[in-house]
């Protein structure tokens, strides 16, 4: 049973680019969050998402990020306009459920802007 | 905001000693948390989820206590090896909302021989 996917691993970016970076859960799991990892700072929850419907966003900055899981593919972190400062590690991560359940990550893309 | 706490932030041991940390979290309101471990380079690696309290849950040489009443939880690995190296990271869910979860700052553990 493949894990989590995420790709791609690295992804380097200038200053007003636009990034997508893309989750696969893993089998059988509807259930998608999208944690960040700035550098020498702990992981922050960005987003969780269910098929096509937006759970919690309160973790998303305001402006140029958005994240869809649409009923088919892949889930989808959108950063429009990308500056130095998204410079970060994006990690994904599934799960079977939502009722306390054991939350598994992926390996993470790493995103450079220059 | 929910605050968690770890320490210590850092541990070294040396290869056999038994060790320990410590995840410190509001009682209020507690749902579940989540133990995770984190080696350099790799994705977080899911430990335990407990959610109740005197909960005692083990994984080869690794185990976990929870007391949700004040608050904290303690993960012991036993006769650490070099390979238990990594930052072991808790994860408290905030009240009300069983899936976000707010991780702590970690205790890193290095094992050295």
């Amino acid at each position: 049973n493949a894990g989590v996917m995420q790709n791609p691993r690295h992804l380097v970016r200038r200053r007003g680019q636009e990034a997508r970076l893309r989750c696969s859960p893993m089998k059988g799991h509807s259930h998608v969050y999208w944690y960040r990892q700035l550098p020498e700072e702990g992981l922050k929850f960005m987003v969780y998402l269910q098929k096509e419907n937006i759970i919690d966003e309160s973790g998303m900055p305001k402006e140029r990020f958005s994240a869809e899981f649409p009923k088919e593919g892949p889930s989808i972190l959108r950063i429009q306009q990308v500056v130095r400062g998204d410079s970060a590690a994006y990690f994904c991560a599934s799960s079977w459920g939502d009722e306390g359940e054991t939350q598994y990550f992926g390996p993470g893309t790493r995103l450079l802007v220059l | 905001i929910l605050n968690v706490e770890q320490s210590p932030q850092s541990l070294h041991v040396q290869e056999g000693d038994s060790t320990n940390f410590t995840c410190s979290f509001p009682s209020s309101n507690f749902y579940a948390l989540h133990w995770y471990r984190w080696e350099t380079a790799k994705s977080p690696e899911a430990l335990f989820v407990m959610t109740l309290n005197g909960d005692e849950k083990k994984k080869g040489r690794i185990s976990a206590t929870l007391n949700t009443k004040e608050g904290y939880s303690y993960l012991y690995i036993k006769g650490s090896q070099p390979e238990d190296s990594a930052t072991y990271l808790c994860a408290p869910p905030p009240a009300g909302t069983a899936s976000k979860l707010t991780f702590g700052t970690g205790t890193r553990l290095q094992v050295t021989l």
